[in-house]
Formats: C-alpha cells, sequence, structure tokens
C-alpha cells in the first residue's frame, strides 16, 4: 500500500527556516518523481517544487531561491528545505507522487506551516 | 507562471450534468495533453480524477470525463451527485518543466 506521510510544519517566524519531511512507503522514492504542492488557508493550490528521478529540480518562481527539494534514498524519505520564509509561505504543504504526465496520483495528509512574528 | 483560469463556481440539480472549464496559454494546456483534474473536499486532501486530458484512474466514477480545445481543458460530471459537491482543480504540465494549478471551482448541487 502506497502512503505518504508529511512531518515537520510548525510556527515559525518571518526570515526563519524549516524542513519538512515525507516518508513514503510502497515504492521506492528514487525512482519515482516527487513534488511538494501548498494550500494557503482559504486558497487554492499551488504547485512548489518536483524532483525528478535522476536528480533535476524545478521550482516555482514564488519560492526559487529560497526553497531546496531534496531525497534520500537510504531513508525513502523526501525533503523542503525552506529558508528565508515569509508571511505569504504560510500554508498546508503536500507532499505527492508526480507520475510521468505531471499528474499527482498519491497524496500525503499535509502539514501545516504558519510564518508569523 | 501564472495560474490557469477557471471558474469560481458551477452549480447543477442532481441528476445534471455540469463542466467546468481551465484556460492556460500554448505553453502549457495547449501544448501539452498533461492536464489532470483533481478533487478536493474541505480539510482532506485532493484526489486525483482524470489524468492525461482525458483518463480515469482506477476506481474513479465514469460519470466523470475530460476533455481539451486548444488551450482550454474541460471535466464534465454527469448525473450530478449530491457527494460531488467539492472544490476542483485543474493542472498541467508546462514549457519550463514546471506545473501550475488553476484557480479552482466550486461545485454546488443544488
Amino acid at each position: 500500500e502506497v502512503q505518504l506521510v508529511e512531518s515537520g510544519g510548525d510556527l515559525v517566524q518571518p526570515g526563519g527556516s524549516l524542513r519538512l519531511s515525507c516518508a513514503v512507503s510502497g515504492f521506492t522514492v528514487s525512482s519515482k518523481y516527487m513534488s511538494w504542492v501548498r494550500q494557503a488557508p482559504g486558497i487554492g493550490l499551488e504547485w512548489v517544487s518536483v524532483i525528478y528521478s535522476g536528480g533535476r529540480t524545478y521550482y516555482a518562481d514564488s519560492v526559487k531561491g529560497r526553497f531546496t527539494i531534496s531525497r534520500d534514498n537510504s531513508k525513502n524519505t523526501l525533503y523542503l528545505q525552506m529558508n528565508s520564509l515569509r508571511a505569504e509561505d504560510t500554508a498546508v504543504y503536500y507532499c505527492a507522487r508526480d507520475a510521468v504526465g505531471a499528474y499527482f496520483d498519491y497524496w500525503g495528509q499535509g502539514t501545516l506551516v504558519t510564518v508569523s512574528s | 507562471q501564472s495560474a490557469l483560469t477557471q471558474p469560481a463556481s458551477v452549480s447543477g440539480s442532481p441528476g445534471q450534468s455540469i463542466t467546468i472549464s481551465c484556460t492556460g496559454t500554448s505553453s502549457d494546456v495547449g501544448g501539452y495533453n498533461y492536464v489532470s483534474w483533481y478533487q478536493q473536499h474541505p480539510g482532506k486532501a485532493p484526489k486525483l480524477m482524470i489524468y492525461d486530458v482525458s483518463n480515469r484512474p482506477s476506481g474513479v466514477s465514469n460519470r466523470f470525463s475530460g476533455s481539451k480545445s486548444g488551450n482550454t481543458a474541460s471535466l464534465t460530471i454527469s448525473g450530478l451527485q449530491a457527494e460531488d459537491e467539492a472544490e476542483y482543480y485543474c493542472n498541467s504540465f508546462t514549457s519550463t518543466s514546471t506545473r501550475v494549478f488553476g484557480t479552482g471551482t466550486k461545485v454546488t448541487v443544488l
């Protein structure tokens, strides 16, 4: 059974950093594309970043230069390192399996990041 | 990376059919057959309903169908049911290898 479990969400001050984790079971994270998607309170979905099986990464303009997506193959876990956080980064962050064709077939339950002083 | 444009809301009576549009550009929706649709109930994670414009994942009702013409994709829900009341989002691959979501559409079953 495929499961994605996010963790690491917290309350952080503007300018601070946070690392989100997504523990995966049911498939090997290194063999698939994986994305992060976020949803600000009461707002729609926003794609954040993808890491390809070969390691190439892409980012939304809104987070480029501040966020870094990575994975640990030994732990079968996906990460999102978030630096220079802003109030507008406040959102529930979901990890999702990103299938060929750029669709998200499995999702985690989400983890809440709140950026506030 | 502008969001794809969807109507804010669509409504219909039980048993009716409704269609949600998703308009992008030739750099996303119009350029690739990589449009997907998601259903999201309040407080829940999104659920994949359609991928590659018109394909349904296993377990998704055949009342849901997708299509595309030019820069606009569409999701049709036929035989509308109370359980279909939710927020719906489209998504597309883009020419810069990023992905972009639509603005979201609230479906109300009258």
